[in-house]
Parts: C-alpha cells; structure tokens; sequence
C-alpha cells in the first residue's frame, strides 16, 4: 500500500516563475493537507482539502498561492510569481475519513517537495 | 505567534539509557496532542497521541504524558536505540486544525 507520494522532491524556480507541487494522498484517504516548513521553525498548516472543495485555507497567504484536489488525479499546490521567501519544504499529509473532527485524525505525510526561489 | 513550543532543539542520549522530549503549548482549546518522528528528506510519520482525557498513554517503548495544568506534555523513550535519532515534533489540535512545534533533534550515541 504505497504512502502519501509527492512530486516533485526537489524544485528550483527563479523569481517571478510559478511552482507547481503535487500531492497522491494514500490510497482510500479522501482527506488532503498542506504544510510548508521554513528554515529553523515547524510545519505550519496551508490548506485542507476534500475532492473538490476547500474545507480550511486559513493558513493560506492571501496572494499568489492556491490549491486544488480535483475529483480526478492528485492535489495541486500552486504558487505563482514566486519570491525567495517561498523557498522551504511543503509537506503534504492525507488521512482517512473518519467521520470525527478534521483536527483528530491521525495524518499521514509524504516526502515533501523542497523549493528553491532563486 | 508560536502555540506550541519545543524549546530545546536538539538533544543528547546515551543508549539504552531515557530520551525526554518537552513540549509546551499556550492554548487551553487544545485538546488531542500528537507526536511525529522525522528523518532527514523524509516527511513526518506518527509516533503516537493522547487525547486531553488522559494523562499517559504508552505505545512500546514510547510513553507520552500529558499535564494539562501546565499546559505540557513529554514524550519518553525507554530505552533509546540508535534508530531512534531523529527530529521529533510534537502537535496539538483545537479540533480545527494542527498546530507543530519547531521540532527536537535526538541523538542517540551507541
């Protein structure tokens, strides 16, 4: 049973590009999330996602970034104009649906995708 | 603003001896806490958890206490193994979402 897989694992981009991330939650998770690590602090949270519907993008910066899970095919992270402020690790994470609050169930994460803003 | 703190971001163990890891956290909302061991170039995988109901839960070799007057919980690990090393983040959950800390760096020396 093959893990959250994301790809691609390393991405370099120059200012002003756009930065496509994308996310293949674990097989039967229905459930998405995005995290982004800057250097030296923690996961902070972007993005929940179910197919098709944005459920909490209160980490979300306001500009530039979106995201997407469509009903077919993995979730999308997309970050346009990037700066070198953009440049960190973005985890994905996917967990089951479990019925219960989003914020218990137990998350599964991926590899992540380090971002280099050149 | 940082809701969840691991204020020691790296830490030495013998092995076979005990490896405590600290978190502490500010909101009183919290109420499902949550563990996370990552190695290099990989992502964070689940330790264990305990909910605010309980003060102690044990997986193992792994025992996560929670102290909900201080607003502190620990993760022991007993006994360490070399395997063992690694960055580990703690979590806690309001029911909205999850909130990490910047992570503890555990060296186990054989």
């Amino acid at each position: 049973n093959a893990g959250v897989m994301q790809n691609p694992r390393h991405l370099v981009r120059r200012r002003g590009q756009e930065a496509r991330l994308r996310c293949s939650p674990m097989k039967g998770h229905s459930h998405v999330y995005w995290y982004r690590q800057l250097p030296e602090e923690g996961l902070k949270f972007m993005v929940y996602l179910q197919k098709e519907n944005i459920i909490d993008e209160s980490g979300m910066p306001k500009e530039r970034f979106s995201a997407e899970f469509p009903k077919e095919g993995p979730s999308i992270l997309r970050i346009q104009q990037v700066v070198r402020g953009d440049s960190a690790a973005y985890f994905c994470a996917s967990s089951p649906n479990s019925g219960g609050a989003w914020g218990t169930d137990t998350q599964y994460f991926g590899p992540g995708t380090r971002l280099t803003v050149l | 603003d940082q809701q969840v703190k691991q204020n020691s971001p790296s830490l030495s163990v013998q092995e076979g001896r005990i490896s405590i890891l600290n978190c502490d956290y500010t909101n009183s909302m919290f109420d499902y806490f949550l563990w996370y061991k990552k190695y290099p170039a990989e992502g964070p995988t689940f330790l264990i958890s305990i909910s605010s109901i309980k003060d102690k839960n044990e997986d193992g070799r792994f025992t996560v206490f929670l102290n909900k007057s201080a607003k502190h919980l620990s993760l022991h690990i007993v006994p360490s193994q070399p395997g063992d090393s690694a960055v580990y983040f703690c979590a806690a959950s309001d029911g909205n979402q999850f909130y990490f800390g910047t992570g503890t760096s555990l060296t186990v020396i054989p």
